[in-house]
């Protein structure tokens, strides 16, 4: 298993220009997450997936969408760049919804809007 | 709702002396507590959770944790620090789904040598 991948590692934008950061899992979880952390935050959540065609917004998902079309697929779409998203990415996806189930990240992606 | 609330945003111990990071929590519900290390530049690994089965939570690496609810608390700990324990720890919690978590705001370990 390859476990949860993410794409690109690295990513410079322009303010305003639009893009999507693309995650993938090969373990058949139903449950998968988009988190970034910014310094001294720790990491914030953005919104997250119960299964296929179903999401939901986190603690911080203003300027940015999602969709799952796939069990494997949960891609995050910037519509419009901006300063303030300058962060890193991580992706999760858990197996089942219980409490005590353990998140799988992937290797996350570093994004500079300027 | 819930949030963890790391007290020590740094902690520098020497090589071979006893390692403790605090995190105090909130929680509605009975909550699952995990610690999650961050290596530079790496992603995030789990050390160890709780799970309600035991106060005392043995992880990897030779870290372990004591669930205190009358406190609130979920302290992680290791005996001797090794130069290899430099990185950034997460105290995280989850009463809403494995797939809801909320994050505290890290504590970032040195080792000297």
């Amino acid at each position: 298993n390859a476990g949860v991948t993410q794409t690109p590692k690295f990513q410079v934008l322009k303010t305003g220009q639009s893009m999507t950061l693309q995650c993938a899992q090969d373990m058949n979880h139903e449950y998968m997450s988009w988190y970034r952390q910014d310094p001294g935050m720790g990491l914030r959540l953005i919104h997250y997936s119960v299964g296929a065609g179903i999401t939901d917004q986190g603690e911080v998902p203003n300027g940015y969408n999602v969709s799952r079309s796939t069990t494997e697929d949960f891609p995050l779409r910037l519509l419009s760049a901006a300063p303030s998203q300058t962060s890193v990415y991580f992706c999760a996806s858990t197996l089942t919804s219980g409490e005590a189930e353990t998140q799988y990240f992937g290797p996350g992606t570093r994004l500079l809007v300027l | 709702a819930q949030s963890v609330t790391q007290l020590d945003s740094h902690v520098s111990v020497s090589e071979g002396t006893p390692v403790l990071l605090r995190c105090n929590y909130s929680s509605s519900y009975s909550p699952s507590l995990f610690w999650y290390v961050q290596h530079p530049n790496k992603g995030l690994q789990l050390l160890l959770k709780y799970t309600s089965a035991a106060t005392l939570v043995k992880g990897i690496n030779g870290f372990e944790a004591e669930f205190k609810k009358s406190e609130t608390s979920f302290h992680l700990t290791k005996p001797s620090a090794h130069m290899s324990d430099a990185a950034e720890y997460f105290c995280v919690v989850s009463d809403g789904g494995g797939y809801k978590l909320s994050f505290g705001a890290g504590t970032t370990v040195t080792v000297r040598a």
